[in-house]
């Protein structure tokens, strides 16, 4: 298993600005992940995050809006940027393979 | 069509009872299935996984069928602590890491 934390684990934040959420694991991971989940709605694949290459990005979300670091293999960062408030919403890093394991999440709100 | 489709919930059911989950997927070449848990406010976490014909653990028992493409999950003497949402999740075919979650499905145990 995968011990991951996130931080902020949530923010409040003013439409137009940009925020940047970190993902550290306890161990060394080829690929990180990130994730969305709005409310009351399951959780949207974002990008795959790799060590040392640009992160791949799922139908629907662009580098511009949501640009990732991958600096080493135990961190990563996702930015969400000039925010609205449909940004409004849980994102979530994870690693692993079939089995994933979840970092606690960062609850952003966008006012 | 949804490529995860989950039953909508949510199920309300005595202690004790047992409940029994269904979830469709629209990939037909998708190779590993996976049930999730998440507490409210809380990170995704697996619960079991399905291979081939399907597993049990305990009082849970996930079921995999292919020719209709569709995984259940059944919970039996239900506890009050299975209240959670419970997320199906295919992985896309020729490609381990893609993960795709349907929607979930709530329930909640009463005494």
């Amino acid at each position: 298993s995968a011990v991951i934390s996130q931080k902020p684990s949530r923010d409040i934040c003013q439409r137009g600005t940009s925020l940047t959420i970190q993902c550290q694991v306890d161990s060394q991971v080829t690929m990180m992940f990130w994730y969305r989940q709005q409310p009351g709605q399951s959780l949207t694949l974002i990008a795959t995050a790799n060590q040392g290459s640009e992160a791949t990005y799922e139908s629907g979300f662009v580098i511009d809006k949501f640009p990732i670091s991958r600096p080493n293999l135990t961190f990563s960062t996702l930015t969400v940027s000039n925010m609205s408030p449909e940004d409004s919403s849980i994102y979530l890093c994870s690693v692993g393979g079939n089995e994933q394991y979840f970092g606690p999440g960062t609850r952003l709100t966008v006012t | 069509r949804k490529e995860v489709e989950q039953d909508p919930g949510p199920f309300n059911v005595p202690e004790g009872a047992t409940v029994a989950f269904n979830c469709t997927y629209s990939n037909s070449a998708s190779q590993s299935f996976f049930w999730y848990r998440q507490d409210c406010r809380k990170e995704p976490k697996l619960l079991m996984s399905v291979y081939s014909s399907g597993n049990e653990d305990g009082r849970f028992t996930a079921q995999l069928n292919r020719a209709s493409q569709y995984i259940s999950l059944l919970i039996r003497d239900s506890k009050l602590s299975d209240s959670a949402t419970y997320l199906c999740v295919v992985i896309r075919p020729y490609n381990n890491n893609d993960m795709r979650f349907g929607a979930g499905t709530r329930l909640t145990v009463k005494p």
